[in-house]
């Protein structure tokens, strides 16, 4: 059964750093894209960042470009997304998804975690 | 950047109704389309994927269908269980999601 762990939600400064976790079980890790996708309280779905499975590709929404890195361990089965000079409407549950096939672009979503909540605030 | 609209925003129905949602994309994005429901608290919960192949477990009662531009997402016969919010998602170019249809009881 496929598992998605997500980890290192907190309450973070404007301007701060904050770095996500996702540990991922019962799946060939490797073989597939996995992506970030925030859901600000009380709103819709937002994607945020995707990689391949060998994490060659990256891939970034303008909301966050410059200022998030998506990167993963093939070795640990672990995705993360580095958070730097955060903002206010960072604010969100972070969800990682599991892509339906390995390049970065393309996959839809057949697995989510339960999510991290990151709040943002001075 | 492909927009995704969906509509209505909010559907209020009964058990027994057929409903009917729709989603469309800003340019083409051939059937390169998901569904996703996802209920208070939770995760979303993939249910349709290129455009109308219902995911394994997914009862029968939903069903996708639409190419190009315009997508519609319908339960045949709504069930208490289905009452939550539903979001599409376009996996064409990048990713974007419609805004949601919050799926309430009349």
């Amino acid at each position: 059964e496929v598992q998605l762990l997500e980890s290192g939600g907190d309450l973070g400064q404007p301007g701060g750093s904050l770095r996500l976790s996702c540990a991922a079980s019962g799946l060939t890790f490797s073989s597939h894209a996995m992506s970030w996708v925030r859901q600000a309280p009380g709103k819709g779905l937002e994607w945020v960042s995707a990689i391949s499975g060998s994490g060659g590709s990256t891939y970034y929404a303008d909301s966050v470009m410059g200022r998030f890195t998506i990167s993963r361990d093939n070795s640990k089965n672990t995705l993360y997304l580095q958070m730097n000079s955060l903002r206010v409407e960072d604010t969100a549950m972070y969800y990682c998804a599991k892509g339906s096939g390995d390049y970065a672009s393309g996959s839809y979503y057949d697995y989510w975690g339960q999510g991290t909540l990151v709040t943002v605030s001075s | 950047d492909i927009q995704m609209t969906q509509s209505p925003s909010t559907l209020s129905a009964s058990v027994g109704d057929r409903v009917t949602i729709t989603c469309r994309a800003s340019q083409s994005i051939r059937s390169w389309l998901a569904w996703y429901q996802q209920k208070p608290g939770k995760a979303p919960k993939l249910l349709i994927s290129k455009a109308s192949s219902l995911e394994s477990g997914v009862p029968s009662r939903f069903s996708g269908s639409g190419s190009g531009t315009e997508f519609t997402l319908t339960i045949s016969s709504l069930q208490p269980d289905d009452f939550a919010t539903y979001y599409c998602q376009q996996y064409n170019s990048y990713y974007s999601f419609g805004q949601g249809t919050k799926l309430e009881s009349k």
